[in-house]
């Protein structure tokens, strides 16, 4: 069956702008979180979602927002765009909690 | 202080030769996540863990979950140029997420 599937895989912004990252899940499951990834910090959860509702939210300004559809795909949107943005954004889909994540292959963002 | 500790940070280690990453966390886990990354690319799912005492095996790759649940380990045997990559093992804490550690940089070395 079909994996995780990130859009688009690269994306050039510039600072102040908004973008808007799209992930469609494995089929079947319910459950898409977002990752911010970065040289500095690592991983870090951004905000995770179940059949449409957020259930979950990281440490993160309320420039991040994001949301699920009916189908389960999830956007993510990020407004006024800084330089420190810059990172990998990586979505994974999972049917349930302990029944695994599988990650996509990622968004990645350079602002300038 | 950081939940999940992982260590090393990097590795480099001969062609052929066995290697342990380890992954250290603060509190119980409802389940520990092995996976490997290509620099700048998605994560490729290697194992998962729930039960304390519970081991895997994928491969050359082995990994373990301790009794108390706090504490993993993944034993690479005879590594391979194929083995190179970054290590991050994910904590499930049970709160709809995954809390990543620093990751472990592996070098194979001919």
């Amino acid at each position: 069956k079909a994996g995780v599937t990130q859009t688009p895989r690269y994306l050039i912004k510039t600072r102040g702008q908004q973008v808007t990252l799209s992930c469609s899940p494995i089929s079947g499951h319910r459950s898409v979180s977002w990752y911010q990834q970065t040289p500095g910090q690592g991983l870090q959860f951004l905000f995770e979602y179940f059949s449409e509702t957020q259930r979950n939210k990281g440490n993160f300004p309320g420039r991040f927002s994001g949301r699920q559809f009916s189908n389960s795909r999830s956007e993510m949107n990020v407004s006024t765009l800084e330089l420190g943005d810059s990172a990998l954004y990586l979505c994974a889909s999972s049917a349930a909690q302990g029944y695994g994540y599988t990650f996509g292959s990622g968004t990645r963002l350079t602002v300038v | 202080s950081q939940e999940l500790e992982q260590s090393p940070q990097s590795l480099i280690v001969q062609e052929g030769k066995n290697l342990t990453i380890n992954c250290t966390s603060s509190k119980t886990l409802y389940g520990l996540y092995w996976y490997k990354q290509k620099y700048g690319e998605g994560l490729i799912f290697l194992m998962m863990l729930q039960k304390g005492g519970e081991e895997k095996s994928h491969e050359k790759i082995t990994a373990k979950l301790d009794e108390k649940k706090q504490q993993s380990s993944l034993h690479i045997t005879a590594s391979q140029p194929s083995h190179a990559g970054i290590y991050l093992c994910g904590a499930d804490f049970g709160n709809e997420k995954l809390t990543f550690g620093t990751g472990t940089r592996l070098t194979i070395i001919p």
